[in-house]
């Protein structure tokens, strides 16, 4: 299986609504990230976990928490977001190594599309 | 600082004619490089990669790349698209040592019929 799987595919949601993204993969990666990306933009790298840990935050505001509650499941539970916030955000996987490009070598989801009204 | 630039934002070429998508990267070190490719309100897929070794990397759906080191380039061909290559092309480096990708801004190609 090689494949990185998003839901809800689409996500509408107010400014004081508390909502969840889930991400899973079944690949036996230990590196799992989150990232944003705008229209006609390349993506931003939010969040990454190594092992089920938090190793990278690119200061990300705190209304975004990420969650990975094992080894294929991450969670990105958002609370009251800004209109600004819309975007597609997209799950990626990969394997962790010490040398070589491996690590940089992910695999994405097809992402949620975010709207926050 | 790494950083990946992509010329070009928008390439139409004909269904059957060559492409060829030019990336230019500043990294340090041997870089890590890939091309990803990404259709209307889709997610990213591998395209191919780069990591050492063979300079000219062979890739899924007819794709190729090369490698220069001279140049600090890693351009895309293919000899023949199709329609259905007309998509979002993000070249990207790998940076440091948690999986970091740094994407260019994108070229965005158009095929006619």
């Amino acid at each position: 299986d090689t494949e990185v799987t998003q839901t809800p595919k689409h996500l509408v949601m107010g400014m004081t609504n508390k909502k969840s993204l889930k991400c899973e993969q079944h690949m036996g990666h230990r590196a799992m990230y989150w990232y944003k990306q705008k229209a006609k933009k390349p993506p931003e790298l939010m969040f990454v976990y190594s092992y089920e840990k938090l190793s990278i935050n690119e200061s990300v505001p705190s209304r975004f928490s990420p969650e990975c509650p094992n080894s294929s499941l991450l969670n990105l539970h958002l609370h009251a977001l800004q209109p600004e916030d819309s975007a597609l955000y997209l799950c990626a996987s990969s394997q962790v190594q010490l040398a070589g490009g491996g690590r940089h070598e992910q695999f994405f989801g097809p992402g949620t599309r975010l709207t926050v009204l | 600082a790494q950083s990946v630039t992509q010329p070009d934002i928008h390439i139409t070429v004909s269904e059957g004619a060559s492409l060829e998508l030019r990336c230019n990267y500043s990294y340090g070190a041997t870089p890590y490089l890939f091309w990803y490719v990404q259709s209307p309100g889709q997610g990213l897929q591998l395209l191919l990669k780069y990591f050492s070794g063979d300079t000219l990397v062979q890739g899924i759906k007819g794709f190729e790349a090369e490698f220069k080191r001279s140049q600090s380039s890693f351009n895309l061909r293919k000899p023949s698209v199709h329609w259905s290559d007309a998509a979002e092309y993000f070249c990207a480096v790998g940076r440091g040592s948690q999986g970091n990708l740094i994407f260019g801004k994108g070229t965005k190609l158009s095929v006619k019929p």
